[in-house]
């Protein structure tokens, strides 16, 4: 079975761009969830997405956005990027994102604002 | 307000045991878990804990008291594969919130 991809895996911007990343889960998993990590803050989550419709959202503010296909896929944009912004943004799914239920992660898109 | 507290580096030698802490402070608890991430890789699950005790796999353990919002990890048995981050996390009422990790060398 294979596990959850992002891609792509490093991405380098400059500021007041945008950019898109992308996740596929686990097949047959629904819940796909994006967290933002830096060094200094660890793992912040950004949202939650399941059967196409944002279900949980985090303190990020409106220029983070993203989306759930039916296939489950999903992808997260941010726009007018800042310094700040530069981050591992990780993905993880799960079945249906039930309380408990364990999640797993991709390995990532590393992104560099310049 | 949420708060979850790890150590942020801890060092051990090569066969002996560690235990990493976590404590927490969050607004509704709906269990706690362990993920461990080596760098440039994805965190994987290690454990979740939602009722007070001890749960044992093989040379990890971890432990969990809701009274005093604490768990923390064991690992035994210490083998240089070992050297990685682990990541606390607690599942409050909605979502997953993550403490900022701890990093584990393991020397020979």
């Amino acid at each position: 079975k294979a596990g959850v991809t992002q891609t792509p895996r490093y991405l380098i911007k400059t500021r007041g761009q945008q950019v898109t990343l992308s996740c596929s889960p686990i097949s047959g998993h629904r819940s796909v969830s994006w967290y933002q990590q830096t060094p200094g803050q660890g793992l912040q989550f950004l949202f939650e997405y399941f059967s196409e419709t944002q279900r949980n959202k985090g303190n990020f503010p409106g220029r983070f956005s993203g989306r759930q296909f039916s296939n489950s896929r999903s992808e997260m944009n941010v726009s007018t990027l800042e310094l700040g912004d530069s981050a591992l943004y990780l993905c993880a799914s799960s079945s249906d994102g039930t309380i408990g239920e364990k999640l797993f992660f991709g390995s990532g898109t590393q992104l560099s604002v310049l | 307000g949420q708060n979850i507290d790890q150590p942020t580096e801890m060092t051990a030698t090569e066969g002996a045991i560690v235990q990493i802490n976590c404590t927490y402070q969050t607004s509704g608890f709906n269990g706690l878990f362990w993920y461990q991430q080596h760098a440039g890789e994805a965190p994987t699950f290690l454990s979740y804990n939602v009722l007070d005790g001890l749960e044992e796999k093989g040379r990890f353990s971890s432990f969990l008291s809701r009274s005093k919002g604490y768990s923390y990890l064991l690992l035994k048995e210490l083998q240089m594969k070992d050297s990685a981050s682990y990541l606390c996390a607690v599942y409050n009422t909605d979502k997953l919130i993550f403490g900022t990790g701890t990093r584990l060398q393991v020397f020979p």
